[in-house]
């Protein structure tokens, strides 16, 4: 079965630094890759997401995520983050073997200092 | 666009007790989904509906019922609320089954006194 990890359960930088939040997935195949970002008192909302063809992807709001093959993995980053970016950041993977079950990683808290 | 509507936003009850929470979507969507988020843990997919009349059992279905009433709702039952749990449960739709997207609701905060 596919499992996600994001080995940074919080992140904490100062307005205007860059950001990379880290995701690696395990799957045999190449899944379906998304990150999503849920702002308190929220649900979740998607950021961008990966199907094939170019590995980085944009996003909303200035992100970006570059998926590896050879590393598993599907990093976010921003070049200069806002204090507002302080929400909790969810990896996601989807087999793509029609079925529309996604399974997500625990999550990262990232809090900006402003 | 659409939205997800969640009822209700916190939901406190007693050990033991039967809790219901709904779910609406005007997306038309075909597809949805009921999570529960832990602090820590990640989203865990308890129950899923990939059309209007069905129902199948996700990850963390034991303890749960659902209920897909029509298209566009869909109902979540905690059979025997546990003391301490506290979770948010997220509802989430999908255009249907092939299609990866999830749009999420705001969630119901549950506490167990």
């Amino acid at each position: 079965a596919q499992s996600v990890t994001q080995p940074d359960a919080r992140v904490t930088v100062s307005e205007g630094a860059s950001l990379q939040l880290r995701c690696k997935y395990s799957y045999s195949a190449t899944p379906y890759l998304f990150w999503y970002v849920q702002y308190p008192r929220q649900g979740l909302q998607l950021l961008l997401k990966y199907y094939s063809g170019d590995p980085v992807v944009q996003g909303v709001n200035g992100f970006e995520a570059e998926f590896s093959k050879s590393n598993s993995s599907f990093h976010l980053r921003k070049a200069s983050v806002h204090w507002s970016d302080s929400a909790v950041y969810f990896c996601a993977v989807n087999t793509g073997a029609n079925t529309g079950k996604l399974t997500f990683g625990h999550g990262t808290i990232l809090r900006v200092h402003p | 666009g659409g939205i997800i509507t969640q009822t209700p936003k916190f939901l406190i009850g007693q050990e033991g007790q039967k809790l219901t929470l709904k779910c609406q979507q005007n997306f038309n969507h075909d597809t949805m989904y009921w999570y529960r988020q832990d602090s820590g843990k990640g989203l865990r997919l308890i129950y899923y509906s990939i059309t209007e009349n069905d129902l199948q059992k996700g990850d963390l279905s034991e303890g749960y019922d659902a209920s897909r009433e029509k298209k566009s709702s869909f109902s979540l039952t905690v059979t025997s609320a546990q003391k301490n749990e506290m979770a948010v449960f997220l509802c989430a739709s999908s255009r249907d089954w092939g299609s990866y997207e999830q749009y999420f609701g705001p969630g119901t905060r549950l506490t167990v006194l």
